[in-house]
């Protein structure tokens, strides 16, 4: 069955420095999601992207962060200078007819 | 925006009861809302999805209700197993354009044998 992967599984980092978070969503996808989860807390949308350009972002999504798709495979999500309380999980989503379908995740720690 | 509540925050019960967790809506636009089952370390696994042209939907144990009008939805566990134990997380949206959804706050279900 067809799956969202996601790497790192996790990731630690100084504050202040770049990370990028990797997906390959399925494949036959053409809608992208990256969300995040604080510990303990609820999943939250940080950006959805379509067709090579953002559909919609949140608050969250500030300058700091940026999402690519540069092979039409890869999705990325880009931290420019990571701060502690980028500290989650981010979650990579992909869907095509509206469900959409998370992949394991990936564990930022900015120390 | 949309928001949505959950409830209970934790559920505890024995194997073969059944399970019921609520969820309310704010935006009477919402007409999508998905169930996801999160196992420690995983990411949230679609289990189980309504739209708000019916009323409700079976697929084996798992049941899923919607009241449009109170602009609530419920997910329904019947003969529960150990293996039902996780968080599960109800959310909404307008599934127009394929927006974004919009978590509820998650509810622990610890089955007991």
């Amino acid at each position: 069955e067809p799956e969202v992967t996601q790497t790192p599984s996790h990731q630690v980092t100084q504050m202040g420095q770049e990370v990028i978070l990797r997906c390959v969503p399925i494949s036959n996808h053409l809608y992208f999601y990256w969300y995040r989860q604080i510990l303990g807390q609820k999943v939250e949308f940080l950006v959805s992207f379509y067709n090579n350009e953002i559909s919609e972002k949140s608050e969250i999504f500030d300058d700091q962060f940026s999402v690519e798709r540069p092979d039409g495979s890869n999705f990325t999500l880009k931290i420019r200078s990571t701060k502690l309380e980028d500290s989650a999980m981010y979650f990579c989503a992909s869907s095509e007819a509206g469900e959409q379908f998370f992949g394991p995740g990936t564990r930022l720690t900015v120390l | 925006g949309e928001n949505v509540e959950q409830h209970p925050s934790t559920l505890s019960v024995q194997e073969g009861d059944s399970a019921v967790i609520k969820c309310t809506y704010s935006d009477s636009a919402s007409n999508y809302f998905p169930w996801y089952k999160q196992e420690l370390g995983k990411g949230p696994q679609l289990i189980i999805d309504i739209r708000s042209n019916v009323g409700e939907k079976k697929d084996q144990r798992i049941a899923v209700t919607l009241n449009k009008t109170a602009k609530h939805f419920s997910l329904h566990i019947t003969e529960t197993q150990p293996e039902d134990s996780a968080v599960y997380f109800c959310a909404a949206t307008l599934n127009t354009g394929f927006q974004k959804l919009v978590f509820g706050t998650g509810t622990r279900l610890l089955v007991s044998p």
